[in-house]
This record gives structure tokens, C-alpha cells and sequence, in this order.
């Protein structure tokens, strides 16, 4: 299997300008995670979808966040606009279960990660 | 609450062993992981233990005492490669979150 895809890898962008991350999971991963992380806040959850259902938004940051996920291979977050505090790194992950998996089904794999600069 | 502590940096010597300490309070406990990161690279998963005890996988083990809400990552055999941060994460099963620690930066040096 290839692993966890996303795209781009580095993005570069102004304030202001509309951003998408792109991810495709693990085939058979039935979640979905999108992080957040800085040397300020660590790796941070922003979202979790289970059978491409939105289950636990909590750590979006605000209404400029948003997330989607069409179908079983494909998962976009958005921000619209950017600000430069959303310069961070971003990944997404999935695993086979979720939370109450035990160790193989809840273990996360996660994705090379999404450069974001917001200039 | 939920709180996750490990040191912030350590720095251990090549061929030697190192030990990674990581306490938690949660409101409940299924699980704990450990990822190790590299510079620049995505977290990648080492180790689960939801049991007390300790886990070998080659050089790296994992140990857990719930009881005392503590757990540590033993790499034996240091090599430069294990540069790393390392990620100690708590499943809190009173609302199935992952409470992810801020890692612990390791050094190994010749």
C-alpha cells in the first residue's frame, strides 16, 4: 500500500487567499484524522471522520475551517481565508478502527504532512 | 483533567541506552502509544501497551504501569538514526480522545 497521500506538500500563500489540503487514506481505513502542528502547540486534532461522517470537529480552530469528505478515498480541509497564525504543518492520518480498537485497529498512519506559510 | 508530561529534550550517546519517561492523568485509560518523528517527517507508529508490563520489538521496548500512570520507551543499542522527537499519546476512554504529548527530542552523539 502506499500510505497515507496529501498534497500539496509545501504551500505558500498570502493572507487572505483560500487554501486546500488534499488527502487520500490508507484503502480499508474506515478514519480519518486531520492534525495541526507547531513548536508552539504540538500535533493537534482538528477533526475526525468515521465512514467519511464528520464525528468530532472540536479542534477546528474557527468558521475559517472546514472539512470534507466525499468519499472513502478523498478528504479535503479547507481555510478560508488564511491568516498567518494557520502557518503550521499539517497532516492527516487513518486507521483501520477507531477508538475503542484495541492497539492494530487504532493505530494511526499518518501522512508526509502539508507545508503551510501564510505570508 | 487530561495532562501528558515528558521531558522536552535528552541527549544519550551512541551505542548506549535511553530511557523516555512519560506521565499521564486522564479520566479514563485504553491505550497508550508511542510514535517516533523525525525532523521534518511524519510521526510513524513504535509501540501500544494497554497492559502493565513491558513490550520488546528489537531494540525499542515500551513499558506501562497504570497504576501509576507512567510509561517509558527503552531504546537499547543507540544508533545516530534514533535523532528524533518521540510522541507518547493516551487514549482517554471517558471521551475516546487521543491526548497526544509535546514529544521528547532526543540527541545521539558519538
Amino acid at each position: 500500500d502506499a500510505g497515507v497521500i496529501q498534497s500539496p506538500r509545501h504551500e505558500v500563500t498570502e493572507m487572505g487567499q483560500e487554501v486546500t489540503l488534499r488527502c487520500k487514506p490508507i484503502s480499508g481505513h474506515d478514519y480519518l484524522f486531520w492534525y495541526r502542528q507547531t513548536m508552539m502547540r504540538g500535533l493537534e486534532l482538528l477533526i475526525y471522520f468515521n465512514n467519511n461522517v464528520p464525528i468530532d470537529d472540536s479542534g477546528m480552530p474557527e468558521d475559517r475551517f472546514s472539512a470534507k469528505m466525499p468519499n472513502a478515498s478523498f478528504s479535503t480541509l479547507k481555510i478560508q481565508p488564511s491568516e498567518p497564525r494557520d502557518s503550521a504543518v499539517y497532516f492527516c492520518a487513518s486507521s483501520l478502527g477507531g477508538p475503542l480498537g484495541g492497539g492494530a485497529l487504532e493505530t494511526q498512519y499518518f501522512g508526509p504532512g502539508t507545508r503551510l506559510l501564510v505570508l | 483533567g487530561q495532562n501528558i508530561d515528558q521531558p522536552t529534550e535528552m541527549t544519550a550517546t551512541e551505542g548506549a541506552i535511553v530511557q523516555i519517561n512519560c506521565t499521564y492523568q486522564t479520566s479514563g485509560f485504553n491505550g497508550l502509544f508511542w510514535y517516533q518523528q523525525h525532523a521534518g517527517e511524519a510521526p510513524t507508529f513504535l509501540s501500544y501497551n494497554v497492559l502493565d508490563g513491558l513490550e520488546e520489538k528489537g531494540r525499542f521496548s515500551s513499558f506501562l504501569s497504570r497504576s501509576k500512570g507512567y510509561s517509558y520507551l527503552l531504546l537499547k543499542e543507540l544508533q545516530m538514526k534514533d535523532s528524533a522527537s518521540y510522541l507518547c499519546a493516551v487514549r482517554d476512554i471517558s471521551n475516546y480522545q487521543l491526548i497526544w504529548g509535546a514529544g521528547t527530542k532526543l540527541i545521539i552523539k558519538p
